[in-house]
């Protein structure tokens, strides 16, 4: 079993340029999420969906987008990339009820020059 | 304002006990996870708490105490493999997670 998958692996990408991140889940599960971690600041929520069809803001959303056209996939997009936004990008789904534990994918390494 | 504080770093002797605590101050509070962190890798899932109280794993064992906002990750027979970060997080409504920063543990031989 996959789990999450998420690609690419690591990016490096000229600022103003345009990104989409991939994430896709073989686990069925209705909620989905992004997260950016920085050294020192932890896991950050960027966007979430808790079931197909629907997102939300999480705590730093300015400069991401989102959409859920199914349950299976969650893409991240930069619009127009900035070098704040260098990061490690993780995605992570959880099924609704029980105690939600949030499975994460491997992550991708963005740099923004 | 919603706060998770951790301990930044902690160092232990392979074989003894480590304790990391976690306090957190949220507007709601629907349970209090512990995930592990190896250097370069994904967070996996450790523990879940909900009740007061400690809740043992194996080596590791969580405990939590509502009103005083305050749980801890106890740790025993350490290993070196036991060598990462340690994320608190809470949930404080129906699905999202809000984190501390991290403990990062080191083992010395």
């Amino acid at each position: 079993t996959a789990g999450i998958t998420q690609a690419p692996t690591s990016q490096i990408l000229a600022a103003g340029r345009s990104m989409t991140l991939r994430c896709t889940q073989d686990m069925r599960h209705n909620a989905m999420y992004w997260y950016r971690q920085d050294l020192g600041l932890g896991l950050r929520l960027i966007h979430y969906s808790n079931t197909a069809g629907t997102t939300g803001k999480g705590e730093v959303p300015d400069g991401y987008s989102v959409s859920r056209a199914n349950t299976d996939d969650f893409p991240l997009t930069l619009a127009s990339a900035v070098p704040s936004q260098t990061s490690v990008y993780f995605c992570a789904s959880s099924v609704r009820g029980g105690n939600n534990e949030q499975f994460f994918g491997p992550g991708t390494r963005l740099t923004v020059l | 304002g919603q706060n998770i504080d951790q301990p930044t770093e902690m160092t232990a002797t392979e074989g003894a006990i480590v304790q990391i605590n976690c306090t957190y101050q949220t507007s709601g509070f629907n349970g209090l996870f512990w995930y592990q962190q190896h250097a370069g890798e994904a967070p996996t899932f450790l523990s879940y708490n909900v009740l007061d109280g400690l809740e043992e794993k194996g080596r590791f064992s969580s405990f939590l105490s509502r009103s005083k906002g305050y749980s801890y990750l106890l740790l025993k027979e350490l290993q070196m493999k036991d060598s990462a970060s340690y994320l608190c997080a809470v949930r404080d409504g129906d699905y999202q997670l809000i984190w501390g920063a991290g403990t990062k543990l080191i083992i010395k031989p």
